[in-house]
């Protein structure tokens, strides 16, 4: 199996940056899948990385480094409605493997 | 709304109950996926259908037994189970099983409760 890390939580202020890392160990990697989940909805799907660098995706980027089995996802302007559980996965022989979540809280 | 429909959300069993969980994608994908959530615990994959042909056991009890009569419906059959079976089991879909970009899509899931 996969074997991925991330905080189990953070808290940061409405308007701030929080950078969510992830650190994984696998072999035949085949993309890295960052999903948000509000309590009690289903996990809905944020971004994709299977090159190496940054994605930008609005206020969300997600940045992957294959050599280092290293991803971030980094959330800008952070607004109340962002305080969810945020789950790295990733992908391996074509199975999708999650770490545990991060629960970020945004307070005003 | 993310194309995939589960019921019910909510569910308390006794521990020799018979019940079903469904989910329904429309979406028009192909492979479709039962995960298991508990509390502080990474999502761990159960079951994967692919063109309703199941593709993946992931040593799962049997007391848990999946159905899928066709693309775009899926099953859990629940039988005996156990307090520590207590989770929130979701289903998710997808186009193909899982390579290139494909992207699962998730359904809300249902809260079960074994008591």
């Amino acid at each position: 199996g996969q074997n991925i890390d991330q905080p189990t939580e953070m808290t940061a202020t409405e308007g701030a940056i929080v950078q969510i890392n992830c650190t994984y160990q696998t072999s035949g990697f085949n993309g890295l899948f960052w999903y948000q989940q509000h309590a009690g909805e289903a996990p809905t799907f944020l971004s994709y990385n299977v090159l190496d660098g940054l994605e930008e995706k609005g206020r969300f980027s997600s940045f992957l480094s294959r050599s280092k089995g290293y991803s971030y996802l980094l959330l800008k302007e952070l607004q109340m409605k962002d305080s969810a559980s945020y789950l790295c996965a990733v992908r391996a022989d074509y199975k999708l493997s999650f770490g545990a979540g991060t629960t970020v809280t945004v307070r005003a | 709304e993310t194309g995939v429909t589960q019921t019910p959300r909510h569910l308390v069993m006794g521990m020799t109950n018979k019940k079903s969980l469904k989910c329904e994608q429309h979406l028009g994908h192909n492979a479709m996926y039962w995960y298991k959530q508990s509390a502080k615990k990474p999502l761990e994959l159960m079951f994967v259908y692919s063109l309703e042909e199941r593709v993946e056991n992931n040593s799962v009890p049997s007391r848990f037994s999946p159905e899928c009569p066709n693309s775009s419906h899926l099953f859990l059959h629940l039988h005996t189970l156990q307090p520590e079976d207590s989770a929130l089991y979701l289903c998710a879909s997808s186009q193909d099983g899982g390579g290139g970009r494909s992207i699962q899509y998730f359904g809300a899931g249902t809260r079960l409760s074994v008591l």
